[in-house]
């Protein structure tokens, strides 16, 4: 039979764009989040993460936005490069414990 | 710094067969945690450990999946007998938890298929 599989939304963005990812989560409790990076056929790799006791924090070219009235995650990635074509994924924690939401698939275009 | 180390990274396997992946945390991590990925459900966690303890196996599938972790530096997941619907990318992760909010470091991953 027919598979479906997970539909990931899909954010097209030029080079030199800044990008911005958004991520709802569902835990009122969770307390740490994180944004992770999957290039094909790669794990899942650690770009930054916050803390419910913050509303923003800034690493090289990304800020992480929490809005946590809204249970709402963003990721900004300025002046999007190429080798910034992957699948990103928020993840939502408590004591330890990583949920990961299904994913958004960035694809950077010249 | 060598990261978490997944062997095998491919495995290709008949139904019926019994499937063993490896897995090396981060040298003093304290926790593990074995996710799996298909296109079907995303990122699932699987089952962590604290301290080689097993805290949380809710997301086992079945009674077919076992994991063990005999020592801090090597777990196992081992599926018996496997199935076509087994097929996926395994992970494992590993994290020095000290209290809420601990990054979590993953392996390459073992891509699994059972034909």
């Amino acid at each position: 039979g027919e598979s479906v599989g997970l539909h990931l939304p899909t954010l097209s963005v030029q080079e030199g764009d800044n990008s911005i990812i958004n991520c709802a989560y569902s835990n009122s409790a969770s307390d740490y989040f994180i944004w992770y990076k999957q290039e094909s056929g790669k794990g899942p790799q650690f770009i930054i993460d916050i803390r419910s006791n913050m509303d923003k924090r800034q690493g090289q070219r990304v800020t992480v936005l929490l809005n946590k009235t809204v249970k709402h995650l963003s990721l900004q990635i300025a002046a999007t490069q190429p080798g910034d074509s992957a699948v990103y994924f928020c993840a939502e924690s408590s004591w330890g414990k990583l949920q990961f939401g299904a994913g958004t698939q960035v694809v950077v275009t010249p | 710094d060598a990261g978490v180390i997944q062997s095998p990274r491919h495995e290709v396997t008949e139904m019926g067969q019994e499937v063993t992946l490896r897995c090396k945390p981060i040298s003093g991590h304290n926790s593990l945690f074995w996710y799996r990925q298909t296109m079907m459900r995303g990122l699932e966690l699987l089952i962590y450990f604290n301290n080689n303890v097993p805290i949380d196996d809710s997301g086992m599938p079945e009674d077919r999946f076992s994991a063990k972790m005999p020592n801090a530096s090597f777990s196992t997941l081992k599926i018996q007998p496997s199935e076509p619907r087994d097929s996926a990318v395994y992970f494992c992760a590993s994290s020095l938890m000290q209290g809420p909010g601990n990054t979590i470091y993953f392996g390459e991953g073992s891509w699994l298929t059972v034909v």
